[in-house]
């Protein structure tokens, strides 16, 4: 059964970048019909679409995060990535990887979540 | 960019039934999906494509789309399904994914 996993720092200074990775296992994230997304979740608060990406490395993102954010796959590895530059306190965020089937617009799986804390 | 905009709390008696809203231009043209979610856990899909039950969702939970409002309706509300609800749509002419600010369900 196929399973997302993200790792990466759990704390990061302010005006740093943000690096985060999300780890595919049972199954290969170069098969096609897949989009691969970042989702996050400030402390209290509701979730945000960050961007995805696609095997073929096609990406898009949220407008509100597109000049600070890049997301890169490596498929040998069979992961994705996350960086996020020139972070603030306002990017302390759980950060969570999910899956949507292309011919679907819902995300049918996520990752557990990870929690990254951005300060000095 | 497009907005959803759901009620920020909804409070129900166990047994009886919540409805949940979620509100959008023309929303009725578009897949509304449900998730739940759990305090330190990730969000799960509870109805997709409006009204599709993923397997393992109790028949208890429903949805509907229609004009400008998507609804998850949950009967015989039990004291576990007490969670922030969130809808989720994709934005076609953006190709980019928006979710509402989420529903905190309190069964009293």
């Amino acid at each position: 059964q196929l399973q997302l996993q993200e790792s990466g720092s759990g704390l990061v200074k302010p005006s740093q970048t943000l690096s985060l990775t999300c780890a595919v296992s049972g199954g290969s994230i170069s098969s096609g019909g897949y989009s691969w997304s970042w989702i996050r979740q400030p402390p209290g608060k509701g979730l945000e679409w960050i961007g995805y990406i696609f095997h073929n490395g096609r990406t898009n993102f949220n407008p509100s995060l597109q000049s600070r954010v890049s997301i890169s796959i490596d498929t040998s590895k069979n992961h994705f990535s996350l960086n996020l530059i020139s972070v603030t306190a306002a990017d302390t965020a759980v950060y969570y990887c999910a899956r949507r089937n292309y011919g679907d617009s819902h995300f049918d799986l996520w990752g557990r979540g990870t929690l990254v804390t951005v300060s000095s | 960019s497009y907005v959803l905009t759901q009620p920020p709390s909804v409070s129900v008696a166990p047994g009886q039934t919540a409805r949940i809203t979620c509100g959008g231009n023309n929303i009725g043209s578009k897949s509304v999906h449900w998730y739940q979610q759990k305090p330190g856990q990730a969000p799960v899909l509870v109805v997709s494509d409006d009204y599709d039950r993923p397997s393992g969702i109790p028949e208890r939970f429903s949805g509907s789309n229609s004009g400008i409002t998507a609804t998850l309706t949950i009967s015989r509300v039990e004291a576990g399904d007490e969670a922030d609800y969130y809808c989720q749509v994709w934005d076609n002419s953006s190709d980019r994914s928006v979710f509402g600010g989420g529903t905190k369900l309190t069964v009293l």
